[in-house]
């Protein structure tokens, strides 16, 4: 399965600024996607970042908040913009399967504080 | 959209004990899926169902995939402390075309003590 790298593994972010986490696989896949697991909590799809077109957000995301690139296909980052104490969460992106193998690979995550 | 419910929500059981655990769905799932997470991680597969009836194991784990596929169990047998961790049992997304768009449930958490 893929290997994913993430990074930063851990910030502490002011209110109001923004953080970019980066996202690099070392292998080509179509499909990249990015959760947000907030405190005690399970893991909830933010988007679906595909190459050469816009990510598809799920309700109760939107762009200006979460803007993404996705300017390959070995590479994605997830940009947490005008940030709150309510964005501190562990976010984490992971990368599409197969029929056969439906991959389920993630990365060891970006754990945001926001103070 | 679809929802998982897992129980049970925690678990503290001592070294060497069975644990259990299950995932319910009011939806039809397709594919079942097991994952652990360790404190600072990302979640790891665990075992992949993906026949209604199926029964996997992977070491001391055992999964089943229920055979009305709105269910899945797993079951650890004789715990050890790096057991310890959070299993989430989680499935993707029905109908899509997406192989990775996954709804996780609630998360298990389990406590070891030795």
């Amino acid at each position: 399965s893929a290997v994913i790298s993430q990074k930063p593994s851990r910030d502490i972010c002011q209110r109001g600024t923004s953080l970019t986490i980066q996202c690099q696989v070392d292998s080509q896949v179509t499909m990249m996607f990015w959760y947000r697991q907030q405190p005690g909590q399970s893991l909830t799809l933010i988007a679906t970042a595909n190459q050469g077109s816009e990510a598809t957000y799920e309700s109760g995301f939107v762009i200006d908040k979460f803007p993404i690139s996705r300017p390959n296909l070995t590479f994605s980052t997830l940009t947490v913009s005008n940030m709150s104490p309510e964005d501190s969460s562990i976010y984490l992106c992971s990368v599409e399967g197969t029929a056969d193998n439906y991959g389920y690979t993630f990365g060891s995550g970006t754990r945001l504080t926001v103070v | 959209g679809q929802q998982l419910n897992q129980s049970p929500q925690s678990m503290f059981i001592q070294e060497g004990e069975d644990v259990s655990m299950n995932c319910t769905s009011s939806s039809i799932f397709n594919t079942w899926l097991w994952y652990k997470q360790d404190p600072g991680e990302g979640p790891v597969l665990l075992i992949a169902l993906y026949k209604a009836g199926e029964l996997t194991s992977n070491g001391r784990l055992t999964a089943q995939f229920g055979i009305t596929r709105k269910d899945s169990f797993l079951n650890i047998s004789a715990s050890i402390p790096s057991d310890v961790g959070i299993y989430f049992c989680a499935g993707p997304d029905a109908g899509g075309t997406s192989y990775g768009k996954l709804t996780f449930g609630q998360g298990t958490i389990l406590t070891v003590h030795p």
